[in-house]
């Protein structure tokens, strides 16, 4: 069944340490998106990538990174977690053209200690 | 400038009654509006998608929208709460000129509370 799978769902952390969100999709979209979002409040577009070996910044400036080697794969790297980092973590993706429906995962709660 | 609002932040409704969650949006394109929801602890998951197409769409779990030009709105409806539509609802505006991505536009949300 073609779905788009998020790791781990829970990360608690301390502070300094490197993390790698993972993000796969099984549906064969070009189009990948990460978004931040915190308790309560609108998601924000952090990351993007058009397909393979293309990345670009979004909305909100983020000091994580992202690459995208494989169509199906978007991993999230923080290389020194801290606090302000503690937040939940959605990847999504869609076909490549305009105003295509984006599909989500079920997200990556941070909690950075 | 693009932007998306939703009225209410919060909505209770008593189960069996009907629900409507309001949407609002501004843009100098035409828009494609989407709702989505999302469940405690969960992703989000697609509700309905407006294209330009027929004004009333209708989407999973008994919900349907009505694109309003004239009053640049796209409020949710369903004539029947359950209370497992207990959740988080998101209004999404793409506009076709949008910079980024998509020129995909969230609102902040609102919190449907299902009284039994």
């Amino acid at each position: 069944e073609a779905d788009i799978y998020q790791t781990p769902r829970y990360l608690v952390i301390g502070t300094g340490k490197k993390i790698t969100l993972e993000c796969s999709q099984t549906m064969g979209h070009d189009k990948m998106y990460w978004y931040q979002q915190d308790p309560g409040m609108e998601l924000h577009l952090i990351h993007y990538s058009y397909g393979v070996n293309s990345t670009e910044k979004g909305d909100l400036s983020s000091e994580s990174t992202v690459s995208r080697i494989r169509t199906e794969h978007f991993p999230l790297t923080l290389e020194s977690a801290r606090p302000s980092h503690t937040s939940q973590y959605l990847c999504a993706s869609s076909e490549y053209g305009v105003q295509k429906t984006q599909y989500f995962g079920p997200g990556t709660r941070l909690l950075v200690l | 400038a693009q932007s998306v609002t939703q009225l209410d932040s919060h909505v209770s409704v008593s189960e069996g009654t009907p629900v409507l969650l309001r949407c609002n949006y501004s843009s100098s394109y035409s828009p494609s509006l989407f709702w989505y929801v999302q469940h405690p602890n969960k992703g989000l998951q697609l509700l309905l998608k407006y294209t330009s197409a027929a004004t009333l769409v209708k989407g999973i779990n008994g919900f349907e929208a009505e694109f309003k030009k004239s009053e640049t709105s796209f409020h949710l409806t369903k004539p029947s709460a359950h209370m497992s539509d207990a959740a988080e609802y998101f209004c999404v505006v793409s506009f076709l000129a949008g910079g980024g991505a998509d020129g995909l536009t969230f609102g902040k949300g609102t919190h449907l509370i299902i009284q039994p």
